[in-house]
């Protein structure tokens, strides 16, 4: 089955700093990958998506990379915002099963 | 509804007993699905519904979970004879299918359950 493994677990950066979060996925099966962003006590929130026939996609802040080829994805945050400090998942979906596979999540901190 | 409404928020069970959760999705949104999150953040899938049928049950531990979607009626998820380890927050997600791929899936903010 699809495994999806994301790095790093926690990430601590300076405001003004960009982030960046990867994951890799099993399964070249999977073809959309989600990413959500959890704040303490709240269900996850998209924030970005991109399916596999597509490279890269960015909405204002946030981008996201795929590489089909080597399975994997990145979240790229630029100019980091205290607001941006949350978890982060990653995830791999595909069409066959309904399924999102999780990444484990990334504790993002900005430090002012 | 424009969001995914769970309820109750919190719920406390001694262990043994029933907890039930429901989940009301968004209004026109014909897929639900069902995740438990565990302390060390980790999702995992739980059941999934097209309309009042189940979807996909591969993540259901059978046997004490079981979930419903009826029509004109919240979901719901229910666990019989809860143990410790279902300590959990349980989060309800909808999506609607648009030419034939899956759309965003829109969570819920979740029950936490707590067995003691």
């Amino acid at each position: 089955g699809e495994n999806v493994e994301q790095h790093p677990s926690t990430l601590s950066v300076q405001e003004g700093d960009s982030a960046v979060i990867k994951c890799t996925y099993s399964d070249s099966a999977s073809n959309y990958f989600p990413w959500y962003k959890q704040e303490l006590g709240k269900g996850p929130q998209l924030i970005i998506d991109i399916r596999s026939n597509v490279g890269e996609k960015k909405d204002q802040r946030i981008a996201v990379t795929l590489n089909k080829t080597a399975k994997h994805f990145s979240l790229h945050i630029t100019e980091t915002q205290p607001e941006d400090s949350a978890v982060y998942f990653c995830a791999a979906f595909m069409d066959s099963n309904y399924q999102l596979i999780w990444g484990a999540g990334t504790k993002l901190i900005i430090k002012p | 509804g424009e969001e995914v409404a769970q309820t109750p928020k919190h719920l406390v069970r001694g262990e043994g007993q029933k907890a039930k959760l429901y989940c009301a999705p968004i209004k026109g949104h014909s897929y639900v699905f069902w995740y438990q999150q565990v302390l060390k953040n980790e999702f995992k899938f739980l059941i999934s519904f097209q309309n009042e049928n189940v979807f996909d049950e591969t993540g259901m531990p059978k046997e004490r979970f079981s979930a419903k979607c009826l029509p004109n009626s919240p979901c719901s998820l229910e666990i019989q004879a809860t143990k410790l380890e279902d300590s959990a927050v349980y989060f309800c997600a909808s999506s609607q299918s648009v030419a034939g791929q899956l759309a965003e899936a829109f969570f819920g903010q979740g029950t936490r359950l707590t067995v003691v």
